[in-house]
């Protein structure tokens, strides 16, 4: 079946510390994002990719990383620079630029 | 940018219809979607609209109007599963062959016996 994975489910870490959240696609989908979701808020785009090995910032861009070598995949790096980065996580992917998308099941972060 | 509102929280009763309501300030336009989101859980593609009017999809009819930056999701024949949070997403017209999504902070529809 096709889908979007993410992993793990949950996640927690101590400040400080880089982590990163994987998204892999086998949808074939050309363009992936990445979300953040926080209680009372919509989602906020934070990196958005349409082709592999290029990607550009969202609106939330800032103590975040990514890279697409591959189609299938899109992880997010938290960096330590992320001033609040406890957050649900949630990557998508659509078959081209502003096409509907799929989510994956997301990844939620704790930082203590 | 995008200025999307949405109730909070909407109460009905199995059975019953639910319409929630989506309004929108925008600098521009290029169709508006919606997701269900069940708690803890990915959004899923529910409909798209474009032009002025309704789509029908089932159970669920999602009615646009450009001109009043207006949207409802019409809900009918409320079952329990239905219990989620409704996500309405304006999409933004392409730059640089490029279309964002802004999305509103989401209806919790909680569906009772």
């Amino acid at each position: 079946d096709g889908g979007i994975t993410q992993s793990p489910k949950y996640l927690f870490r101590k400040e400080g510390q880089n982590v990163t959240l994987s998204c892999e696609q086998n949808l074939n989908h050309d363009a992936m994002y990445w979300y953040r979701q926080d209680p009372g808020q919509g989602l906020r785009l934070i990196y958005y990719s349409q082709i592999v090995n290029d990607f550009q910032k969202g609106d939330i861009a800032e103590g975040y990383s990514v890279s697409r070598e591959k189609k299938e995949s899109f992880p997010l790096t938290v960096t330590s620079a992320q001033k609040n980065p406890t957050a649900f996580y949630l990557c998508a992917s659509s078959i081209e630029e502003g096409d509907k998308q799929y989510f994956g099941p997301g990844t939620r972060l704790t930082v203590t | 940018g995008q200025n999307i509102d949405q109730p909070t929280e909407m109460t009905a009763t199995e059975g019953a219809i639910v319409q929630i309501n989506c309004t929108y300030q925008t600098s521009g336009f290029n169709g508006l979607f919606w997701y269900q989101q069940h708690a803890g859980e990915a959004p899923t593609f529910l409909s798209y609209n474009v032009l002025d009017g309704l789509e029908e999809k089932g159970r669920f009819s999602s009615f646009l109007s450009r001109s009043k930056g207006y949207s409802y999701l019409l809900l009918k024949e409320l079952q329990m599963k239905d219990s989620a949070s409704y996500l309405c997403a304006v999409r933004d017209p392409p730059t640089d062959s490029w279309g964002k999504f802004q999305f509103g902070a989401g209806t919790q529809v909680v569906v009772t016996p």
